[in-house]
C-alpha cells in the first residue's frame, strides 16, 4: 500500500489560490491518485483524481510530476467555505479496496 | 437522489451489546465499503464488497462482521462492543473497484461504554 504525506494543517485568507501537497514516493505503476474534501459531521467528498500530468474540473487542479512521488491539489480562489480537511488517497487501479486514507490536511480560511 | 443512507446516525451501547450498522445505495452500484474514523484521524475500511455476494477484509477488520444482503444494502455487525471500537462509521459505494469515485454516507456515530 502506498502511503501518504500531508502537511497537518494549512492556512489561508479568502480570494487566494490554495496548494496543498501530498507525497506518496512508493506509488506503483497502477496507482492513481484521488483527492478527497470533508466537512466536520460529514461524510468525505470527492474532489478530483488524476494519473500523471495535470487534470482540471469545475473546483480544482492537480498536479502531478513525472516521476508521480508527489501531487498537488491546487483551489483557486478559496472562500469560507473551503475550510475543510482534504484527503489525498493513493488508489490501486484494480482494487480500491487496497487504498489508505491519510490523516489528511485541515484547511483554514479566514476572512 | 438519497445517495448513500446510514441508519441510525447516532447509537449509544454499553459493553458486550451487539449491534448492526445498516447502509442502502440508490445509485446501483457495485462495490461498497465500511470505513471507520477516529477524532483528528482519516478513515480506515474495515470490508469491502467488490460486487453482490462478495465480501473482502480491509485494514482493520477484527471485531466486525459484515453482510452485503443485496447490491443496494450493505451492513456492518458488531457481536460484542468494545470501547475501543468508540467512532464514527462511515458507509461509501462506487461503481466499482478501480480508481472511481467513492460516495459517502453522513456517519454513525458510536459510542460504547
Amino acid at each position: 500500500l502506498a502511503k501518504t504525506t500531508q502537511p497537518i494543517s494549512m492556512d489561508s485568507y479568502e480570494g487566494q489560490e490554495v496548494n496543498i501537497t501530498c507525497s506518496h514516493n512508493n506509488i506503483a505503476t497502477n496507482d492513481y491518485i484521488t483527492w478527497y474534501q470533508q466537512f466536520p459531521s460529514q461524510g468525505p467528498r470527492f474532489i478530483i483524481q488524476g494519473y500523471k500530468t495535470k487534470v482540471t474540473n469545475e473546483v480544482a487542479s492537480l498536479f502531478i510530476p513525472a516521476d508521480r512521488k508527489s501531487s498537488t491539489l491546487s483551489l483557486p480562489r478559496v472562500s469560507l467555505s473551503d475550510t475543510a480537511v482534504y484527503y489525498c488517497l493513493v488508489v490501486f487501479n484494480t482494487n480500491a479496496g487496497k487504498s489508505t486514507f491519510g490523516d489528511g490536511t485541515t484547511l483554514t480560511v479566514k476572512p | 437522489n438519497a445517495g448513500v443512507t446510514q441508519t441510525p446516525k447516532f447509537q449509544v451501547l454499553k459493553t458486550g451489546q451487539s449491534m448492526t450498522l445498516q447502509c442502502a445505495q440508490d445509485m446501483n452500484h457495485n462495490s461498497m465499503y465500511w470505513y471507520r474514523q477516529d477524532p483528528g484521524m482519516g478513515l480506515r475500511l474495515i470490508y469491502y464488497s467488490a460486487s453482490e455476494g462478495t465480501t473482502d477484509k480491509g485494514e482493520v477488520p477484527n471485531g466486525y462482521n459484515v453482510s452485503r444482503l443485496n447490491k443496494r444494502e450493505f451492513s456492518l455487525r458488531l457481536e460484542s462492543a468494545a470501547p475501543s471500537q468508540t467512532s464514527v462509521y462511515f458507509c461509501a459505494s462506487s461503481e466499482g473497484l478501480g480508481p472511481q469515485p467513492q460516495h459517502f454516507g453522513d456517519g454513525t456515530r458510536l459510542s460504547i461504554l
